[in-house]
């Protein structure tokens, strides 16, 4: 069955440090990929996707996730934090080839300190 | 960019009263949505896919004559959680398929008391 593991339920980062937050995933097929961000009273939002081809993906806010087939990896990175990068984060993998359904790992909530 | 709306954000209820919550594509078309219940500190766990036209597609242990789907048209689709209970408060996320992108609600909070 398909699953999404976030080791990390909590990270706590200084601001102007980097980030990176984990992601694992178990699929049996080319995995769609994908970064949520969520902040209180706002829907989710994407931060960036991963269905083919380079497996460094580059996305809003700064943000870059690596596919690593080797490692069933998709991690979430960020050379500089900001302030406003407090939120949660999920990773998610598309549980279908064209269902649309996505399973989501735990998150991670980030904390940022100034 | 494409937006979707719920409605209420926030409702209380009494145990076993119905609540209805709306979920709107606000300028696009999804032939599909889908219907999120998150508790707190927790993941997002997908309890329904709503295709408009057609019965919803309800994932498994979840009791779809508690949590009635409707997706009458392309821009709207509703959960009634019936006979609420307790139990039943948390967040609930809906989404909207728009191609291959998936646009969430902001989430409407519903608490049982």
């Amino acid at each position: 069955a398909q699953s999404v593991t976030q080791p990390d339920i909590h990270i706590t980062v200084s601001e102007g440090a980097s980030l990176e937050l984990r992601c694992n995933y178990s699929y049996g097929a080319t995995p769609y990929l994908f970064w949520y961000v969520q902040s209180p009273g706002q829907g989710l939002q994407l931060l960036l996707k991963y269905f083919s081809g380079d497996t460094l993906v580059q996305g809003i806010k700064g943000f870059e996730a690596e596919f690593k087939r080797s490692q069933s990896s998709f991690n979430l990175r960020k050379p500089s934090v900001h302030w406003s990068d407090a939120a949660e984060y999920f990773c998610a993998v598309g549980a279908g080839s064209n269902t649309g359904k996505l399973i989501f790992g735990q998150g991670t909530t980030l904390q940022v300190k100034p | 960019g494409a937006v979707v709306s719920q409605h209420p954000s926030r409702v209380i209820c009494k145990s076993g009263t119905s609540v209805k919550i709306e979920c709107r594509s606000l300028d696009f078309q999804a032939t599909t949505m889908f219907w999120y219940r998150q508790f707190p500190k927790q993941s997002l766990m997908l309890m329904a896919t709503s295709n408009e036209g057609s019965k919803a597609t309800y994932e498994q242990g979840v009791e779809k004559d508690k949590f009635l789907i409707n997706h009458a048209s392309l821009t709207l689709s509703t959960l009634t959680v019936t006979s609420a209970h307790p139990e039943d408060s948390s967040f609930y996320i809906c989404s909207a398929r728009a191609t291959a992108e998936q646009y969430f609600g902001p989430g409407t909070r519903l608490t049982v008391t």
